[in-house]
């Protein structure tokens, strides 16, 4: 079964500043997707990047990006210019390449962009 | 517009009372799923559908059932709900198989109280 842990429940850092929410999973596959996701206060599940393992490259969509580490089993979020909208909780996810499309879900990471 | 749409979005009821939470999406995927979210433990899969009348338990099935009886909807039963059911349900679809990655689409969540 793969578990996925978020150690920090909460931060907060001043807006256009940079913050990095940190993610690590285990696993046994070797093939697999990872996710972060965004809940604002609308309760809205909202994707926000994927990587898939078997690509190098890290994912980077606009101000956000992530460092893929698949030999450590590290998938963090960077988000850069941080903005008043981004305040909200992040969810880190795992799913599998095949079989149930479950996704495994960190506890989250509660950020608050102070304005 | 591509959407997840669930029923009601919010529900206080008692302890006993059958309900049904319902779930249906308009991009003809093959793959649904039900998720629960509780503080500190993330979501957590209730229930899969693979396609019409293929279903099967995720991690935390006790208390719940479902049906597939269309490929657009997939309904969650409460038989006899109970206070430890309280919780914050989403239904997720996503295009099968994984192949490229396809992200799930979450609904806007429902909010169960039950007393």
């Amino acid at each position: 079964a793969q578990t996925v842990t978020q150690s920090q429940p909460e931060m907060s850092v001043q807006e256009a500043e940079t913050v990095t929410l940190s993610c690590t999973y285990d696993t046994s596959e070797n093939n697999y997707y990872l996710f972060w996701y965004k809940q604002p206060p609308s309760r809205q599940m909202i994707l926000v990047i994927r990587q898939e393992a078997y690509k190098q490259q890290n994912a980077t969509e606009n101000r956000f990006s992530v460092n893929f580490q698949k030999a450590a089993k590290s998938f963090s979020l960077k988000i850069s210019d941080s903005q008043l909208g981004d305040t909200a909780m992040y969810f880190c996810a795992f799913r599998p390449y095949f079989g149930n499309e479950k996704l495994t879900f960190g506890t989250g990471t509660r950020l608050t962009i102070i304005p | 517009e591509a959407q997840v749409t669930q029923n009601p979005r919010y529900l206080i009821t008692v302890t006993g009372k059958k309900l049904t939470v319902t779930c249906s999406q308009n991009m003809n995927h093959e793959y649904m799923s039900w998720y629960r979210q509780d503080p500190g433990l993330g979501l957590r899969q209730i229930y899969y559908s693979m396609n019409v009348e293929v279903t099967d338990k995720g991690d935390v099935p006790e208390g719940y059932k479902v049906s597939r009886k269309e490929k657009r909807n997939f309904p969650l039963i409460l038989e006899s709900p109970s206070p430890n059911q309280t919780s914050l349900y989403f239904c997720a679809s996503s295009q099968t198989p994984t192949g490229p990655g396809q992200p799930q689409h979450f609904g806007d969540g429902t909010r169960l109280s039950i007393l």
